[in-house]
């Protein structure tokens, strides 16, 4: 059972466009969301990342949407540039007492076109 | 700086033998885990532990040991490789204190099962 689901599965846009990455869950008592990015090579890095107490965290370029009623957030990214190409892995965990695990999606291949 | 450091970058194994993936990090992170990640699939929690307290998914339980003989360092280990453990393997680590929410991932270890 896929407890976090993300789309697409690939993205391609030109450069100045805005990504926009789709993420839903079903465990209603996740209440922490990080987006993790990935570069070739690299391990995943944390990007930005929302509690659902907010609908709505920026970070420069990055803009996180959270719906709780429906389950779902989004990652928007503005000015999409070549340097953005990467995958984009939606998290959730619960963070209430001492709860480690970090449930993970399958990821977005993003791709920015110049 | 935040370097989580995974050796080999690739490690090749034969079916039925033995496989051990090292991991070590500076940081002083009291806890590290470790993921499995396939191709289109999710990042899949394996293991993680916290200071010297090992905790496995009940799922892989059988499949995947681990220790951590400092704090720095931690190892995966696979008593009898099989095909299916074929994957990409992300060390991580998070920061002291409970419930501690940011992952810091190595580039991982590519093992391949022949």
């Amino acid at each position: 059972q896929q407890q976090v689901r993300q789309s697409p599965q690939s993205l391609t846009v030109w450069e100045g466009e805005t990504a926009i990455l789709n993420c839903s869950y079903e465990n209603s008592a996740f209440d922490y969301f990080p987006w993790y990015q990935q570069f070739p090579g690299e391990g995943p890095a944390l990007l930005i990342a929302i509690r659902s107490v907010s609908d709505k965290k920026e970070d420069g370029r990055f803009t996180i949407f959270f719906n709780k009623r429906e389950k779902k957030l989004s990652l928007h990214i503005t000015d999409s540039q070549p340097g953005d190409s990467a995958t984009y892995f939606c998290a959730a965990k619960y963070s209430g007492g001492s709860n480690y695990k970090l449930t993970f999606g399958k990821g977005t291949l993003l791709t920015v076109t110049p | 700086d935040t370097t989580v450091k995974q050796n080999p970058r690739y490690k090749l194994a034969r079916v039925g033998k033995p496989v051990n993936l090292i991991c070590s990090q500076t940081m002083n992170h009291d806890t590290m885990y470790w993921y499995q990640k396939k191709p289109n699939q999710a990042p899949k929690l394996l293991l993680f532990y916290y200071d010297k307290i090992l905790n496995r998914e009940a799922d892989t339980f059988e499949k995947f040991q681990s220790s951590r003989p400092n704090n720095s360092f931690c190892s995966l280990y696979i008593g009898s490789a099989g095909l299916e453990y074929s994957a990409m393997y992300l060390c991580a680590s998070s920061r002291p204190g409970l419930g501690a929410e940011t992952l810091y991932f190595g580039s991982g270890t590519r093992l391949t099962v022949l």
